[in-house]
């Protein structure tokens, strides 16, 4: 059981905009920077936000990040077949939890 | 270029202990924090625990306290992932990555180690 929040799954076709959700507490987002990660199984995860919306240099602006309250959420838009993979959230946690918590991860599908 | 390469895989009885290596590359060694997480099968990405190479501090998450231990060699620029009384359950893959900050985003990871034990 993971601290932070994520479906499962979610799915999009090509050029459309997906948004996965990742939720938190008070002592993890509510009170910390969320970071998004993306991992394509075989390989090794990238950095794909940090800071909650800030992105890495070679990062498409199709990725963007917003942080609301305990809760985080990842958009992309343009859908493309290679944007499938499995997209994890991650906070400093202030608790016992911590110190770094992250999300179950969702897997995405390019329909 | 800041480079993260770890050692290969392995294959290990139950009880036996598991030395893995994360040498880094193109920065100061001393400038980045070092984060160990596991992938077990068919699961997502857990943190195992960091150390600050300046100091060799190290924090661990509690499910991995005590089981693992977290240590750096300044001189070779290389971390090292060690377990100990390996169990059946420690089958995965175990990424290196490193932070700016002790609280910072995973900026570079390593190619990951598979890391089997089996009888």
């Amino acid at each position: 059981q993971s601290v932070l929040t994520q479906p499962p799954s979610a799915s999009g076709t090509p050029g459309q905009r997906v948004t996965i959700s990742c939720s938190g507490g008070s002592s993890n987002i509510g009170s910390n920077s969320v970071n998004w990660y993306q991992h394509l199984p075989g390989t090794a995860p990238r950095l794909l936000i940090y800071k909650n919306n800030q992105r890495p240099s070679g990062v498409p602006d199709r990725f963007s990040g917003s942080k609301s309250g305990d809760s985080a959420s990842l958009a992309i838009s343009g859908l493309q077949s290679d944007d499938e993979a499995d997209y994890y959230c991650a906070s400093w946690d202030d608790s016992l939890n911590g110190p770094v918590v992250f999300g179950g991860g969702t897997r995405l599908t390019v329909l | 270029e800041v480079q993260v390469v770890q050692s290969g895989a392995e294959v290990k009885k139950p009880g036996a202990i598991v030395k893995i290596s994360c040498k880094v590359s193109g920065y100061t060694f001393t400038d980045h924090f070092f984060h160990w997480l596991q992938q077990a099968p068919g699961n997502g990405l857990e943190w195992m625990g960091l150390l600050d190479p300046e100091d060799g501090e190290t924090l661990y998450a509690p499910k991995f306290r005590g089981r693992v231990t977290i240590t750096a060699d300044t001189s070779v620029d290389t971390a090292y992932l060690e377990m100990n009384s390996l169990r059946s359950e420690v089958t995965a893959v175990y990424y290196c990555a490193i932070s700016k900050g002790r609280d910072g985003a995973f900026d570079v990871w390593g190619q990951g180690t598979m890391v089997t034990v089996s009888s």
